[in-house]
């Protein structure tokens, strides 16, 4: 069974501080992983896709590796802002790569 | 630009209604989902379609139905609600299949059952 995992499942830190998130995944034959944020009441926003060739993707403050051989993705985000604070899912396509499978989420506060 | 647009917002119903989450969006996006997502549990996808008048069952679809008519909609249909279907139901598109396209959500419908 293909499955996402997504550790810790909660997280707060002060502002200023450096974090990674993990995401983990069976099945190493991935094409793609993304990252995607939620904001409470709202949708999911993507953040950054990994295609299968890249090994790291950037946005701003923001850094997403893969690591297929050892099924692992982290989204590293620097310098936490409250603004940052919001479920952050990832998500790897099924087998026949028609639709995604997410993780349950980390949940991220960053307190001022 | 609109993008993925959910009618509607709120609902309530009673077991045994049934009712339809209407999905639009304006991308011209040949692929649309339909996620519904429990507290803790992540995102479950129902249904998806790969175009107008295509659609395939996914991991959670009993309870209820699709079609997709034309491009832009993609309407689901809960047909005799049960407690069970209490959630958060997302519509999604893409451009072509999410293994290596973005996808795009909407906002969400809260659904309760009593």
């Amino acid at each position: 069974k293909q499955e996402v995992t997504q550790i810790p499942a909660a997280l707060s830190v002060p502002e200023g501080e450096n974090l990674v998130l993990n995401c983990s995944f069976t099945d190493s034959a991935i094409y793609n992983l993304q990252w995607f944020r939620q904001d409470p009441g709202k949708g999911l926003t993507s953040l950054l896709l990994i295609q299968s060739s890249q090994r790291e993707q950037t946005s701003g403050r923001l850094n997403a590796s893969l690591d297929k051989s050892s099924g692992r993705s982290t989204l590293y985000i620097a310098a936490s802002q409250p603004g940052d604070s919001a479920t952050y899912l990832c998500a790897r396509p099924n087998q026949a790569g028609t639709a995604l499978i997410f993780g349950k989420g980390t949940t991220l506060s960053v307190s001022s | 630009n609109a993008g993925v647009t959910q009618t509607p917002k709120f609902r309530i119903l009673k077991i045994g209604q049934s009712m339809t989450l209407q999905c639009t969006q304006d991308m011209n996006h040949n692929y649309m989902y339909w996620y519904r997502q429990d507290p803790g549990m992540g995102l479950k996808l129902i249904y998806y379609s790969v175009g107008a008048g295509i659609t395939d069952k996914g991991e959670v679809p009993n309870g209820y139905n699709v079609s997709r008519s034309t491009t832009e909609d993609f309407p689901l249909r809960l047909e005799l609600a049960a407690p069970s279907q209490t959630s958060v139901y997302f519509c999604a598109s893409s451009y072509a299949q999410v293994d290596g396209n973005t996808i795009y959500f909407g906002e969400g419908s809260w659904l309760t059952v009593v």
